[in-house]
């Protein structure tokens, strides 16, 4: 199976810009969550999507937003960038089965620079 | 709350050193799942071990080991005759037993394995 998938994998933008980033999850996943991760502050939650709902929300301002499509594929935008915005965002996925622990694959990252 | 703590920030040996990372966390929950995580230059997170808590037992796996202490609360592990591929973060993380909520970081312990 291919692994978690993610694009771009290196952004530069400036403030007050908006960006997308996206996220496929390994085929039959239905599950994706997503982490900011900052030298300072390490990695925190930011949310997680499963069968195109919001199921977990991290503490981070409404800027930070994402959706979930049909296929499982999710996309995150972050609006009026700051240059605390500056970090690596990691995309996990996992099948979410009821019955059992459900692991959390993780993408490369796409590592966001913010002028 | 779920906390997890990792007080060594940097660490360096030289190659064929042991070394330890310390993880101490804290949680309320009675069973919960540690794990550690390596995370080389590229970016991406991979999973080195889960634990139950209700498993105590130490765990070998080649140069790797991890001691579990519930009565100190710490989940330490260790690499025997470090290699410079070694060199990484390393993330400790700490979840309930369901998946359902999202993982708890430590802030990460850079290793550098000098040859």
């Amino acid at each position: 199976k291919a692994g978690v998938t993610q694009t771009p994998r290196y952004l530069i933008k400036t403030r007050g810009q908006q960006v997308t980033l996206s996220c496929s999850p390994i085929s039959g996943h239905r599950s994706v969550s997503w982490y900011q991760q900052t030298p300072g502050q390490g990695l925190q939650f930011l949310f997680e999507y499963f069968s195109e709902t919001q199921r977990n929300k991290g503490n981070f301002p409404g800027r930070f937003s994402g959706r979930q499509f049909s296929n499982s594929r999710s996309e995150m935008n972050v609006s009026t960038l700051e240059l605390g915005d500056s970090a690596l965002y990691l995309c996990a996925s996992s099948e979410l089965r009821a019955s059992s622990y459900n692991e959390q694959f993780f993408g490369p990252g796409t590592r966001l620079t913010v002028l | 709350a779920q906390k997890v703590t990792q007080a060594q920030t940097e660490i360096s040996v030289v190659e064929k050193e042991d070394v330890t990372l310390d993880c101490v966390y804290e949680t309320r929950d009675t069973t919960y799942y540690l794990f550690w995580y390596k995370q080389p230059p590229s970016g991406e997170l991979v999973f080195l071990i889960r634990r139950n808590s209700f498993d105590e037992q130490n765990e070998i796996s080649g140069r790797y080991s991890w001691n579990f202490q519930k009565s100190t609360s710490s989940f330490n592990f260790t690499i025997t005759a470090s290699q410079v591929v070694d060199s990484a973060v390393y993330f400790c993380a700490l979840s309930d037993v369901s998946g359902n909520t999202p993982l708890v970081f430590g802030k990460g312990t850079r290793l550098s394995v000098i040859a």
